[in-house]
């Protein structure tokens, strides 16, 4: 069975330090979500791409975030510098397209602890 | 403003049957998903309702009414392993998923 692929999956930095995230989605989906979750909290949606384009970014902080799928296939998440609030599950999702029946399916994540 | 709502945590015997609810106020309804979360691991899927009534998965089942804004995950057969959080997510008119912050069920012998 496909799966979102994603690494690291652990990753501890000190604040100010740069951290790149890697994901790979499924084979053919088109759409890729980057989330932020907080312990405790549901999902955070902090970037969509549809292919290669940005489709919503109103939630990135993009002061200090980044993100992009140069080819439409994966996709990296930046962050520089870090901050202490920064800690915490990063998950990557990818969808067949963005249809009302289309489900999401997420990557193992990667946590994140800045000290 | 968009808001889902479901309780924080409930508790269920092995064996038994739970029922967690949702109500959501969403600008627009494109359909209510269910994933199931264990601690520290992904969000994986569990349901999908976008039309009226009972959709049957085995051990897990999904209800939804959009004329109320409400659903619930009915967990029959208990086992420990559902031990877990259960997030309710509604795709919006922009199809975009607002997500609940999860109901965490833990599961007693």
């Amino acid at each position: 069975e496909a799966e979102v692929a994603q690494s690291p999956r652990y990753k501890i930095t000190e604040k100010s330090q740069a951290v790149a995230f890697w994901c790979d989605p499924i084979s053919g989906h088109a759409t890729l979500y980057w989330y932020r979750q907080i312990l405790g909290q549901g999902p955070e949606l902090l970037v969509q791409f549809q292919d290669e384009s940005v489709v919503d970014d109103s939630q990135l902080p993009k002061d200090r975030f980044s993100a992009e799928r140069l080819k439409g296939v994966d996709s990296t998440l930046k962050i520089q510098p870090a901050e202490l609030g920064d800690s915490a599950m990063y998950l990557c999702a990818s969808s067949r397209g963005l249809a009302d029946q289309e489900t999401q399916y997420f990557g193992p994540g990667t946590r994140l602890l800045v000290l | 403003g968009q808001n889902i709502d479901q309780p924080t945590e409930m508790t269920a015997t092995e064996g038994a049957i739970v029922q967690i609810n949702c109500t959501y106020q969403t600008s627009g309804f494109n359909g209510l998903f269910w994933y199931q979360q264990h601690a520290g691991e992904a969000p994986t899927f569990l349901s999908y309702n976008v039309l009226d009534g009972l959709e049957e998965k085995g051990r897990f089942s999904s209800f939804l009414s959009r004329s109320k804004g409400y659903s619930y995950l009915l967990l029959k057969e208990l086992q420990m392993k559902d031990s877990a959080s259960y997030l309710c997510a509604v795709k919006d008119s922009n199809y975009q998923l607002i997500w609940g912050a999860g109901t965490k069920l833990i599961i007693k012998p």
